[in-house]
C-alpha cells in the first residue's frame, strides 16, 4: 500500500489530454511538501518530469504540467504521443515517516 | 554530464550480504547528498535511504523498512556511494538505483530537493 495514491492506469488517444492524480495526506502533500513527477519506461531508470509541483526541468516538453491543491496533486499531459506510453510516479516527503514516499505508479496507455 | 553507475548486483542466497556501489562522474561528488532506491519486479519505486555530504554532516537516514539491515556509506575520494545489505531476504529482490539529490527553493521558501539524476540500476536477486 503506497503512501500516495495514484490510479493504476489511464489511457488516451494520440493528441488528447490526460491527467494523473496523486492523493496524499496531512503529513506529506497536505503539509506543503512539494510533489515531483517521474516517468519510467519499463526497463529504464526514472526520469523527472516535474519538480516542485509545477516546474519542468530543462528538456521536458511543455506538454507536461503539474498542479497541487491541498493534499492532492496532478500531472497533465496534453497532445498525447505514442512515446508518452510509460509508468508515471508522484513523489513527496512525508514528515511522519521522515522520508521520501511514492505513489504506486500509473500506467499510461496511448491508444 | 552527470553519470551514475551502479554495480555489485547479482544472485545472492538468503541470509547473506551484498554491497552495491554507485560510481559518480561529471560533478563534484563530495558536495552532494546521495540516495538509494529500489524497485521490486513489477512494483513501484521505494526510497531506501540517503547519505549527506560531509559538509552537511555526512549523516544517514533510512526508510523504516530497513530496520538496521542496510547501511549507506560514501568514499568521496573515489566518488562512490555504497549500499551494504545484510541478512538478505527474498523480498529484497529488486533493481537498485542510486540518485543524486538536486536542491531548490520551494514557492514558500523551503530548501527542498528532488532526484534529477539516476543510475541505470543493478538487479539484486535473493534466492537459494
Amino acid at each position: 500500500q503506497s503512501v500516495l495514491t495514484q490510479p493504476p492506469s489511464v489511457s488516451g488517444a494520440p493528441g488528447q489530454r490526460v491527467t494523473i492524480s496523486c492523493t496524499g495526506s496531512s503529513s506529506n502533500i497536505g503539509a506543503r511538501y512539494d510533489v515531483h513527477w517521474y516517468q519510467q519506461v519499463p526497463g529504464t531508470a526514472p526520469k523527472v518530469l516535474i519538480y516542485g509541483n509545477n516546474n519542468r526541468p530543462s528538456g521536458v516538453p511543455a506538454r507536461f504540467s503539474g498542479s497541487q491543491s491541498g493534499s492532492a496533486a496532478s500531472l497533465a499531459i496534453t497532445g498525447l504521443q505514442a512515446e508518452d506510453e510509460a509508468d508515471y510516479y508522484c513523489q513527496s516527503y512525508d514528515s511522519s515517516l521522515s522520508g521520501w514516499v511514492f505513489g504506486g505508479g500509473t500506467k499510461l496507455t496511448v491508444l | 554530464e552527470v553519470q551514475l553507475v551502479e554495480s555489485g548486483g547479482g544472485l545472492e542466497q538468503p541470509g547473506r550480504s551484498q554491497r552495491l556501489s554507485c560510481t559518480a562522474s561529471g560533478f563534484t561528488f563530495g558536495d552532494y547528498t546521495m540516495s538509494w532506491f529500489r524497485q521490486a519486479p513489477g512494483k513501484g519505486l521505494e526510497w531506501i535511504g540517503l547519505i549527506r555530504s560531509l559538509a552537511s554532516g555526512g549523516t544517514t537516514e533510512y526508510a523504516a523498512f530497513v530496520k538496521g539491515r542496510f547501511s549507506i556509506s560514501r568514499d568521496d575520494s573515489r566518488s562512490i556511494a555504497y549500499l551494504q545489505m545484510n541478512s538478505l531476504k527474498a523480498e529484497d529482490t529488486a533493481v537498485y538505483y542510486c540518485s543524486r539529490h538536486t536542491h531548490y527553493y520551494t514557492s514558500i521558501g523551503w530548501n527542498s530537493e528532488y532526484f534529477q539524476h539516476w543510475g541505470q540500476g543493478t538487479l539484486v536477486t535473493v534466492s537459494s
